[in-house]
C-alpha cells in the first residue's frame, strides 16, 4: 500500500459544484501539505498544517479550505469550483527535522 | 524574494548521453536543496537531498547533484541517461527557518533511442 494515498485519482466536475479531495498517510508525520500543479508553473502550495490544530495558508489559498481530521487525515475543500481550478493537486507528508515530503500519487480535477 | 529558477523547459538527449539540468535559487537562508522526478501519471519521487557537509551528493538511479554556494546553483547530472530516465525534474528549496518548501518549474526531459 501506498503511503500517501489521494482519493479520487481523477474527478470531472461542473463549475459550482462542491469538492473534496482527500488524502491520506501511513507515515506518521505531522506535516502534511496541499498543492496544486500547473503545467509551466510548478507546484505552488496551497495549505499546509503542522498538526491537527496548526492548519497554514499557502501563497495560493484563495477559493480553497482544507481539513485536518486527524493525523493521518488532510482533505482539501473546493466550495463552489471554477474552471481555473483545474489543475493536477498533489498531497504531501513530512517527519520531523529536515527530511524531504513525500507526495501522493495525486488527483487530476477537471471542472467543466 | 525567495526563487528558484529551472532555466530549461525541455530538454533532449540520445539514450548513453550525459544529462545536466540546471537550478539556481535565490534565498536568504542557509538553504537544504532537493531534486524531484515527476514520470507521467505518478507523484514526485525524491532523487537527493542536500542539507550541509559533501557538496556532491548521490542520490538513486545513478543521478548526483553538486551544490554551489558562490553560485546558487544545485546542477543535477548522470553520466549517461537510459530511456527510462524521462519524465520532468523539479528542483526544490528550503530552509531552516521555515518549513515549506519553493518548487522551481521542472524541466521536462525526453530520450530519443
Amino acid at each position: 500500500d501506498a503511503d500517501v494515498t489521494q482519493t479520487p485519482r481523477n474527478r470531472i466536475t461542473k463549475t459550482g459544484k462542491r469538492i473534496m479531495l482527500e488524502c491520506s498517510q501511513t507515515k506518521g508525520h505531522d506535516r502534511m501539505y496541499w498543492y496544486r500543479q500547473d503545467p509551466g508553473l510548478g507546484l505552488r502550495l496551497i495549505y499546509y498544517s503542522f498538526d491537527v490544530k496548526d492548519i497554514n495558508k499557502g501563497e495560493i489559498s484563495d477559493g480553497y479550505s482544507v481539513s485536518r481530521q486527524a493525523q493521518a487525515k488532510f482533505s482539501l475543500s473546493l466550495e463552489s469550483a471554477i474552471p481555473n481550478q483545474t489543475a493536477l493537486y498533489f498531497c504531501a507528508t513530512r517527519g520531523a527535522g529536515r527530511g524531504p515530503q513525500h507526495f501522493g500519487d495525486g488527483t487530476r480535477l477537471s471542472i467543466l | 524574494a525567495q526563487s528558484v529558477t529551472q532555466p530549461d523547459i525541455h530538454i533532449t538527449v540520445s539514450e548513453g548521453a550525459s544529462l545536466e539540468l540546471r537550478c539556481n535559487y535565490s534565498y536568504g537562508a542557509t538553504p537544504y536543496l532537493f531534486w524531484y522526478v515527476q514520470s507521467p501519471g505518478q507523484g514526485l519521487q525524491l532523487l537527493l537531498k542536500y542539507f550541509s557537509g559533501d557538496t556532491l551528493v548521490q542520490g538513486i538511479k545513478g543521478f548526483e547533484a553538486e551544490f554551489k554556494r558562490s553560485q546558487s546553483s544545485f546542477n543535477l547530472r548522470k553520466p549517461s541517461v537510459h530511456w527510462s530516465d524521462a519524465a520532468e525534474y523539479f528542483c526544490a528549496v528550503g530552509s531552516y527557518n521555515t518549513d515549506k518548501l519553493i518548487f522551481g518549474t521542472g524541466t521536462r526531459l525526453q530520450v530519443f533511442p
